[in-house]
C-alpha cells in the first residue's frame, strides 16, 4: 500500500461547480498535512496547510480526519484558473528530520 | 517574500559532462531540499540539508553530489549522468527541518536533459 494515495483523475468539471478531492495516508504518526497545486511544467505551490479543526481560505476548504486517516480539499465555485494538479502532502520523520511524502496528485480540469 | 531561485532554468548535458545546479533563498530558512520530478509523477525527495548539514540522502546515486556552502545556497553537482536522469530538478526550503511549522517553498526548477 502506498503511503499517500490520491485518485489521479482527471476530474472534469464545469465552471462554477463544487469539486472535492480526498487523500488517504497510511502512517498514523504523521503530524502535518498540506495541499499544493502544480500547474503544467511549473513548481508546486503551497495552497494550504490542513489543520485538525479544518480550515478555509476563500473558495477552498481543507479537512483532516485523523481517525480515518484522510484529508480532503473542497473547491467551491470552480474557476478556469483552478485547472491544475493538486498534490496532497503528508509528513514523515527520519532521524528527527521531517520530510514530505507526496501523493500522486489529482488532475482537475475546469471547463468553460 | 517566499522566493526560492534556481539556475539555470534549462540545462542540456552529455553523459560525460560535469555541471552544477544552483539554488538560493534569502528567507533565513534552515532546511533545504532537492527533489527530482519526472513527467506526470510527484516530486521525489533526493536530499535534505538541516542547518547546512546533510541529514537525509534517499539512496541517491553518487553521480549526484549535493553541497550546501552556506545557509542560503544549495548546489547539486552532476557528473556522468544517464538519459533516464532527465527530469525537472526542484529545490525547496523550509523555516526549520522539524517542528510543526515547516511548509516547504519550491523554486521554479531546472529542467535537465541528458543526451
Amino acid at each position: 500500500r502506498k503511503e499517500v494515495e490520491q485518485d489521479p483523475g482527471p476530474f472534469n468539471v464545469p465552471e462554477g461547480a463544487t469539486v472535492a478531492f480526498n487523500c488517504t495516508y497510511s502512517n498514523s504518526a504523521s503530524q502535518s498535512f498540506f495541499w499544493y497545486r502544480q500547474d503544467c511544467r511549473k513548481e508546486p505551490k503551497l495552497l494550504m496547510s490542513v489543520y485538525s479543526s479544518g480550515n478555509e481560505d476563500g473558495r477552498f476548504t481543507a479537512q483532516l480526519n485523523r481517525a480515518s486517516q484522510y484529508i480532503s480539499l473542497l473547491i467551491r465555485d470552480s474557476k478556469l484558473s483552478d485547472s491544475a494538479t493538486y498534490l496532497c502532502v503528508v509528513t514523515s520523520t527520519t532521524s528527527g528530520t521531517y520530510k514530505y511524502i507526496f501523493g500522486t496528485g489529482t488532475r482537475l480540469k475546469v471547463l468553460a | 517574500d517566499t522566493e526560492v531561485t534556481q539556475t539555470p532554468k534549462h540545462l542540456v548535458m552529455g553523459m560525460t559532462n560535469k555541471k552544477s545546479l544552483k539554488c538560493e533563498q534569502h528567507m533565513g530558512h534552515r532546511a533545504m531540499y532537492w527533489y527530482k520530478q519526472k513527467a506526470k509523477k510527484p516530486p521525489e525527495l533526493m536530499f535534505v540539508y538541516s542547518y547546512e548539514k546533510l541529514s537525509i540522502n534517499e539512496s541517491v546515486p553518487s553521480r549526484f553530489s549535493p553541497e550546501c556552502p552556506n545557509s542560503s545556497l544549495l548546489n547539486l553537482h552532476l557528473h556522468a549522468l544517464q538519459p533516464e536522469d532527465s527530469a525537472l530538478y526542484l529545490c525547496a526550503s523550509s523555516p526549520f527541518p522539524s517542528g510543526t511549522s515547516y511548509e516547504q517553498y519550491f523554486g521554479p526548477g531546472t529542467r535537465l536533459t541528458v543526451t
